[in-house]
């Protein structure tokens, strides 16, 4: 099992482009997430899905959106960058919930510019 | 809302030294608290949960409702413990909510 996977791993965008982080999971988790995580702010909850079809708004949402069309892959979308979302970003995945133990990906590390 | 607050971003102890992260949460409900790690070069992972009373890597963590508090300690630091660790909440929810992290060095 590959586990959670993210793609790309590095990204530079000018400020106003838009642009999609992939995630995927091939453990048939129902529970998907994105984080971020920024210096001195630990990681702070973007969205979350607890099943396909099924999304929710975390701590951080604006300027993010996200769509479930399968169990697999939760694709994070960014309208349009702002510097202000530099950051690494994790995707993780449970079985069912929060409560569960979660997986995370590697990361993508994203830079507006 | 839930928070979880760890006042230390770096740790510094010699190996062989008891080890202590703090944390402390503020739920008004029944929390699930929890510890995950993250080494260099590794992906973030779960270290243990107040749930399961267990004991990782020679970690262990009590749940104080009374001091709303979820410390992380081990009696005796080793060099490979030196990693960041974050303290998380969440209310039996969907929204897991992190701390900022405490990086634990443990120096030779």
């Amino acid at each position: 099992n590959a586990g959670v996977t993210q793609t790309p791993k590095f990204q530079v965008l000018k400020t106003g482009q838009s642009m999609t982080l992939q995630c995927a999971q091939d453990m048939n988790h129902e529970y998907m997430s994105w984080y971020r995580q920024d210096p001195g702010m630990g990681l702070r909850l973007i969205h979350y899905s607890v099943g396909a079809g099924i999304t929710d708004q975390g701590e951080v949402p604006n300027g993010y959106n996200v769509s479930r069309s399968t169990t697999e892959d939760f694709p994070l979308r960014l309208l349009s960058a702002a510097p202000s979302q530099t950051s690494v970003y994790f995707c993780a995945s449970s079985r069912t919930s929060g409560s569960d133990e979660q997986f995370f990906g590697p990361g993508t590390r994203l830079t507006v510019l | 809302a839930q928070r979880v607050t760890q006042p230390e971003k770096l740790l510094s102890v010699f190996k062989g030294a008891p080890v202590e992260l703090k944390c402390n949460y503020s739920y008004s409900g029944s929390p699930e608290l929890f510890w995950y790690v993250q080494y260099s070069r590794q992906r973030l992972q779960l270290l243990l949960r107040h749930i399961s009373r267990e004991s990782i890597k020679g970690f262990t963590a009590d749940l104080n409702k009374g001091e709303t508090s979820f410390h992380l300690k081990k009696p005796f630091a080793q060099e490979e413990d030196s990693a960041m660790y974050y303290c998380a909440l969440t209310g039996g929810g969907n929204k897991l909510t992190f701390g900022t992290g405490t990086q634990l060095k443990v120096e030779l």
